[in-house]
């Protein structure tokens, strides 16, 4: 079974559009987080929500805005797409506020 | 600012062979944690060490902790070729909610 998972893996859009990226994880975490991995392969925290609600917004550009249907879901939309978005986006979780994360499969977005 | 910076960048070794990698971090922690990421994959959860732990083992990994020195070290023993992987360490910054990875190491286990 799938911890956590993330729907598309693949993304390859042009700039302006929007788009969607989608988180499940079924281990029964509280916290789950948005993470963006650039080409360099630097990871860098974008979002943690704890219970659907927002906890860190790692100065991120409003052109993301994250939501939390519930504590399994945590999706990611993207406005306006730009060439400096194209990355890999990991979806994470974890039973509490410290401690280990897992990572779901990652989705790579290719903005052209 | 960054807190977690591995060294070396890249290292190459024989299987068999030990790796050693290095991170140093700049603030207060509350933990540190090492993870692996195999090409195209998500991260794995490989060990946590606690600031009050100076060394723990799982299985052929040893990682050392030193808060005076704000520095870490990940040991992987008797090395196979599927460790072949980027290894990150990651810290929590004394803060909640909230981790930061280092640039990673890229371990090439050539057989």
């Amino acid at each position: 079974d799938t911890a956590v998972s993330q729907t598309p893996k693949y993304l390859v859009t042009q700039m302006g559009n929007d788009k969607s990226i989608k988180c499940e994880q079924n281990l029964g975490h509280d916290t789950m987080y948005w993470y963006k991995q650039d080409s360099k392969k630097f990871l860098k925290i974008m979002f943690s929500y704890n219970n659907k609600e927002l906890i860190i917004n790692e100065t991120v550009p409003n052109r993301f805005s994250p939501k939390s249907p519930d504590k399994a879901h945590l999706n990611l939309h993207i406005n306006s797409l730009e060439l400096g978005d194209s990355a890999v986006y990991f979806c994470a979780s974890s039973p509490g506020q410290v401690g280990e994360q897992y990572f779901g499969p990652g989705t790579r977005l290719t903005v052209t | 600012s960054q807190q977690g910076e591995e060294d070396p960048q890249a290292l190459s070794i024989q299987e068999g062979e030990n790796a050693t990698m290095n991170c140093s971090y700049k603030t207060s922690i509350n933990n540190l944690q090492w993870y692996r990421q195999n090409s195209g994959r998500g991260l794995v959860h490989l060990i946590l060490i606690r600031s009050n732990e100076r060394e723990k083992h799982s299985g052929r990994l040893r990682v050392t902790l030193d808060t005076s020195k704000k520095s870490s070290s990940l040991l992987i023993t008797a090395s196979r070729a599927a460790d072949t992987a980027s290894y990150f360490c990651a810290t929590d910054g004394g803060s909640n909610y909230k981790l930061t990875f280092g640039k990673g190491t890229l371990l090439t286990v050539n057989p």
